[in-house]
């Protein structure tokens, strides 16, 4: 079983409107969270990375939040674009040069 | 553009023969790596060479051979695939081994027939 879980596997939205996607982990111990944007036909780009201690980080109209608690992580996006159509993938970083990706969240932003 | 390179961005290739995926990276990073991506699952990590060492072989069948010349280079030699193996090969590099933030290339997609 992947220790990292991704929702929903894909979703449409409308431009402009907001949307949040989920990432739920069970890596132990764990060490960051990132967040990647990848285009169709492109490797993945960071969004943001967060840490342990970090639970909330910004990247323009991305904003990722972390609850380490519950081993959970967001990524909202603000004011949907058509540049924003990609597939988001959420990566755990554990124990020393450990990280396991998830399969992604295919966001679509129609006109 | 991330500063790695990726050659050749598609590939068609029959499983009889051999051909090779070259990867360059202008970021300094001492590491490099090997993801295997296929639609819908989470990507794969082949190989990781740290300072040009393999410090990492994710039990890959021996038909994927990666060479790594220098901390800037990495290669990837197939031969013998299998229709299996069509997916999208994606290289990245870090700082060093085991760094928070890696760095992609826009990947090879790979077609075996």
């Amino acid at each position: 079983k992947n220790q990292v879980e991704q929702s929903p596997q894909s979703l449409i939205i409308l431009e402009g409107k907001n949307c949040t996607l989920q990432c739920n982990y069970t890596v132990s111990p764990f060490s960051n969270l990132r967040w990647y944007k990848q285009d169709t036909g492109r490797g993945p780009v960071s969004l943001t990375i967060m840490t342990f201690s970090e639970n909330t980080k910004s990247n323009g109209r991305y904003t990722a939040t972390l609850d380490a608690d519950t081993k959970q992580s967001s990524l909202h996006i603000t004011a949907s674009q058509l540049s924003d159509s990609a597939s988001y993938i959420c990566v755990v970083g554990g124990s020393w040069g450990k990280f396991q990706f998830g399969a992604g969240t295919q966001v679509v932003v129609t006109p | 553009e991330t500063g790695v390179t990726q050659t050749p961005r598609h590939l068609v290739m029959g499983m009889t023969n051999k051909k090779s995926l070259k990867c360059e990276q202008h970021l300094g990073h001492n590491a490099m790596y090997w993801y295997k991506q296929s639609a819908k699952k989470p990507l794969e990590l082949m190989f990781v060479y740290s300072l040009e060492e393999r410090v990492e072989n994710n039990s890959v069948p021996s038909r994927f051979s990666p060479e790594c010349p220098n901390s800037s280079h990495l290669f990837l030699h197939l031969h013998t695939l299998q229709p299996e193996d069509s997916a999208l090969y994606l290289c990245a590099s870090s700082q060093s081994e085991g760094s928070y933030e890696q760095y992609f290339g826009p990947g090879t997609r790979l077609t075996v027939t």
